[in-house]
């Protein structure tokens, strides 16, 4: 039982560039998110969504995409990166919304040159 | 929107001492307060949370404290271990449907064996 699986683990992009970042679920939970984590600020959710096809805005969303197109993953996507979008990103998902346990992954640690 | 404050930024006790975290929130609203610990190269994981009708909560040597008038609430661990030392964050639901959770800045709990 793997939990949450975020790949890739590391990235180096350089500004414009664009990538997906992966996100897999085994514990069949309906809520996933993306959250980005920077040093002082703890963690801010770009999107999430509340099952399989579905999708909306977090309180950080500009620069960045997501696909669900199955229940068990959930896709980031940034189309043209920024300097300002160099982070770590944590995918989580969660049963019945924020009230019930999140799932994190080990994070993806993105740098954008 | 929610603001959470934490404090301390950091916190360095001796083994076998407690540790206090403290947060505040701004939202009346909220009624879901997690708090997650997050250990070095891993994602956060939840251990303990409390809702807004709950003044107190305790789980073998970690409790949560919830003061609604005040909207503070906190975190104590008694009879500290060094595998205690990690990044805690808190987190409050704003129950306003987005189903976003707003955290903290994080608090790194160091444990001196």
């Amino acid at each position: 039982n793997a939990g949450v699986t975020q790949t890739p683990k590391f990235r180096v992009l350089k500004t414009g560039q664009s990538m997906t970042l992966l996100c897999a679920q085994d514990m069949n939970h309906e809520y996933m998110y993306w959250y980005r984590q920077d040093p002082g600020m703890g963690l801010r959710l770009i999107h999430y969504s509340v099952g399989e096809g579905t999708t909306a805005k977090g309180e950080v969303p500009d620069g960045y995409n997501v696909s669900r197109l199955k229940k068990q993953n959930f896709l980031l996507g940034l189309e043209s990166a920024a300097p300002s979008q160099t982070s770590v990103y944590f995918c989580a998902s969660s049963l019945h919304g924020v009230v019930t346990e999140a799932f994190f992954g080990q994070g993806t640690r993105l740098t954008v040159v | 929107g929610e603001n959470v404050e934490q404090h301390p930024s950091t916190l360095s006790v001796q083994e076998g001492d407690s540790a206090v975290i403290k947060c505040t929130y701004s939202d009346s609203a909220s009624n879901y307060f997690p708090w997650y610990k997050q250990e070095l190269g891993k994602g956060p994981q939840l251990i303990i949370d409390i809702r807004s009708n709950v003044g107190e909560k305790k789980d073998q040597r970690i409790a949560v404290t919830l003061n609604k008038t005040a909207k503070h609430f906190s975190l104590h661990i008694t009879e500290t271990q060094p595998e205690d030392s990690a990044v805690y964050f808190c987190a409050a639901d704003p129950q306003t449907g987005a189903n976003n959770l707003f955290f903290g800045t994080g608090t790194r709990l160091t444990v001196i064996p």
